[in-house]
């Protein structure tokens, strides 16, 4: 069973770099898309985009021009990175193997 | 992009009751239909894919059924360890999309 495991940094000012990464464990890293997903306080889901072991990406287009994912397969992980955040992009961010495995999530706060 | 709606937004009920939550696309979408329970501080856990594909592990009074357009996820007698958020999301096209989430309480 694929397990996840994922990291980066929880608390950032406005206008920064938001940087997350997900790593793969057990299983195939080269058959699936790997997603990112996140959920504001209180709210539902909202898909961020997916990347496959070539780099392949599909973003969500009401943040297409904020993100961007990359893979290193030597590792068997993907990044994500989502550009000038808001009080807005302050959520918990998971990382997952639609539908089926998901990270444990990770709290990232924008805040001044 | 696909708008998925679900409803209702929270309801409460009690142990041993009947719970069913629907979930509307604004487009057909086949069967390509996943089903999601949230539990406070918790990741989504898939409870059924494909409509009405019961994950392994998952309890039997889980079921969900439709197709198109229209989606049921029924619990068939609610336990407490059944108090919890549950988001449909629709896997035929990117974005994928979830529902606003129904929010099962205590009575």
């Amino acid at each position: 069973q694929v397990q996840l495991q994922q990291w980066g940094a929880g608390l950032l000012k406005p206008s920064e770099t938001l940087s997350l990464t997900c790593a793969v464990y057990v299983g195939s890293f080269r058959d699936h898309y790997w997603s990112w997903i996140r959920q504001p306080p209180g709210k539902g889901l909202e898909w961020i985009g997916e990347i496959n072991h070539s780099g392949s990406t599909s973003y969500n287009p009401s943040l297409k021009s904020r993100v961007t994912m990359s893979v290193d397969t030597s590792k068997n992980q993907f990044s994500l990175k989502l550009t000038s955040v808001t009080a807005a992009d302050t959520a918990v961010y998971y990382c997952a193997k639609m539908p089926y495995v998901w990270g444990k999530g990770t709290t990232v706060t924008v805040s001044s | 992009d696909i708008q998925m709606t679900q409803s209702p937004s929270s309801l409460s009920a009690s142990v041993g009751d009947r719970v069913t939550i629907t979930c509307r696309a604004s487009q057909t979408i086949g069967t390509y239909l996943n089903w999601y329970q949230q539990k406070p501080g918790k990741a989504p856990k898939l409870l059924i894919d494909a409509a009405s594909n019961l994950q392994d592990g998952v309890p039997s009074r889980f079921s969900g059924s439709g197709s198109g357009t229209d989606f049921t996820l029924t619990i068939s007698s609610l336990q407490p360890e059944d108090f919890a958020s549950y988001y449909c999301q629709q896997g035929y096209s990117v974005p994928w999309t979830f529902g606003q989430g129904t929010n099962v309480e205590v009575k």
